[in-house]
């Protein structure tokens, strides 16, 4: 599986939209872009993924770039209980694994 | 709502002995499901695969005799941490994948076990 770059931490003001880097410049033709966020002390979550196109839903936007290199993403509303991990998993669609790198800390401020 | 559960949420042991947790998939028969373990400022990391009616799959460095895994039914998986000790304290989590879609995994709440 590709490796991942994303940035240690980030803040964000509460109702701000939230921007998520994440560089994934070894990715294969065949690994989908998860995200996925862990609040505090709780399991992780499922947020959203994609191949190539951009993607939309009730939680978030993705947006990657068309080379698939990085990816980005988006939380139009950030709320404060947005505060979380935020982790980018490029994998391959034919098997299970997650491997989870160090993610993003987002710290939502009011 | 949740659709896997993990029991119990946390569990304080003292040094030698085992501990035993539970994961449930609660609206779904799951054939495979995951466990992971993270340590404090760490990220997760997958320890094993449990497969249902066989034996599981253990990652790298992760020791089978001290990890028991057990997927005895379609919604249960359990894991014993055998001869606990200090460095065993850790954040255990389990996940199941969404039926169909395999890499998009429902995680259950994890259980903290802290050795003494």
């Amino acid at each position: 599986d590709a490796k991942t770059t994303q940035p240690t931490s980030m803040d964000c003001a509460e109702g701000r939209a939230a921007n998520l880097p994440c560089n994934h410049s070894t990715i294969s033709g065949n690994e989908y872009v998860y995200w996925y966020r862990q609040i505090h002390s709780q399991g992780p979550q499922y947020i959203i993924h994609g191949l190539k196109n951009n993607e939309t839903n009730e939680m978030a936007s993705l947006i990657i770039t068309e080379d698939r290199k990085s990816s980005t993403l988006i939380l139009p509303h950030a709320t404060l209980r947005d505060t979380a991990v935020y982790y980018c998993i490029p994998v391959n669609n034919a098997g299970n694994m997650l491997t989870f790198g160090g993610g993003t800390r987002l710290m939502v401020k009011p | 709502g949740a659709v896997v559960s993990q029991h119990p949420s946390w569990v304080i042991c003292k040094s030698g002995t085992s501990v035993k947790i539970e994961c449930r998939s609660l609206d779904f028969q799951a054939t495979t499901m995951f466990w992971y373990r993270q340590f404090p400022k760490q990220s997760l990391m997958l320890m094993a695969t449990s497969n249902e009616g066989s034996k599981a799959t253990y990652e790298q460095g992760v020791e089978k005799d001290k990890f028991l895994i057990n997927h005895a039914s379609l919604t249960l998986s359990t894991l014993t941490v055998t001869s606990a000790h200090p460095e065993d304290s850790s954040f255990y989590i389990c996940s199941r994948s969404r039926q169909g879609i395999s890499n998009e995994q429902f995680f259950g709440p994890g259980t903290r076990l802290t050795v003494l």
